[in-house]
């Protein structure tokens, strides 16, 4: 089974600054996706970014970038030049790549982000 | 292109009674998860359907049920509620192909409330 792991329950950054959230995964899986999903106060899961294990390069999306260690089974994501509208609970999740038992998400349980102005 | 909703967005109902909620996928989407989130936790899938059948189950007992509808639409049915019930219930829906079904939209949710 697979397991995420985000060991900061809470972060906080000033506006304008750059944070960066934990996320470490367990997996036998060599291919599998990976991805940042935001949940504002609205509750609506919001896909930040994603990343396909077999690409070594990290995936970019304007200020969202990620820090993808497959060895190590670790998959950070730094916020560049952070908003007041980043402010949101941000949870990591794992995909299989293989169609097997539904390809569900497994999730981590979330990293709370406060903007600072 | 219209995105994933769902209904209703509020719900309480009674310890024992039975709930209904629906979902809508996102246009082109044959795929729909659902999951369970309780409060401060992350999701937790339920079950999926593609093309009206399903295609994978949690560890949820057989009083969560599902039905995809030839639209792609789907239902999440849950009998016999109980207070543990009470939580957010997330919609997903992706294209779906027959090799893997991609990235998972969201749609808003719905928020029960079991008393």
């Amino acid at each position: 089974a697979q397991t995420v792991t985000q060991s900061q329950p809470e972060m906080s950054v000033q506006e304008a600054e750059t944070v960066t959230l934990s996320c470490t995964y367990d997996t036998s899986e060599n291919n599998y996706y990976l991805f940042w999903y935001k949940q504002p106060p609205s509750r609506q899961m919001i896909l930040v970014i994603r990343q396909e294990a077999y690409k070594q390069q990290n995936a970019t999306e304007n200020r969202f970038s990620v820090n993808f260690q497959k060895a190590a089974k670790s998959f950070s994501l730094k916020i560049s030049d952070s908003q007041l509208g980043d402010t949101a609970m941000y949870f990591c999740a794992f995909r299989r790549t293989q169609k097997r038992s539904g390809d569900k998400l497994t999730f981590g349980t979330g990293t709370r982000l406060a903007v600072r102005p | 292109e219209t995105g994933v909703t769902q209904s209703p967005t509020h719900l309480i109902k009674t310890r024992g009674q039975q709930v209904t909620l629906r979902c809508s996928s996102q246009s082109g989407h044959n795929t729909v998860s659902w999951y369970q989130q309780a409060l401060g936790q992350g999701p937790q899938f339920i079950f999926q359907y593609y093309r009206e059948e399903e295609n994978g189950r949690g560890n949820f007992p057989p009083r969560f049920s599902g039905l995809q509808f030839p639209n792609y639409s789907s239902e999440l049915n849950v009998n016999a509620l109980e207070l543990d019930d009470s939580a957010l219930y997330l919609c997903a829906s992706s294209p779906g192909t027959s090799r893997s079904q991609e990235t998972q939209y969201f749609g808003p949710g719905t928020r029960l409330l079991v008393l």
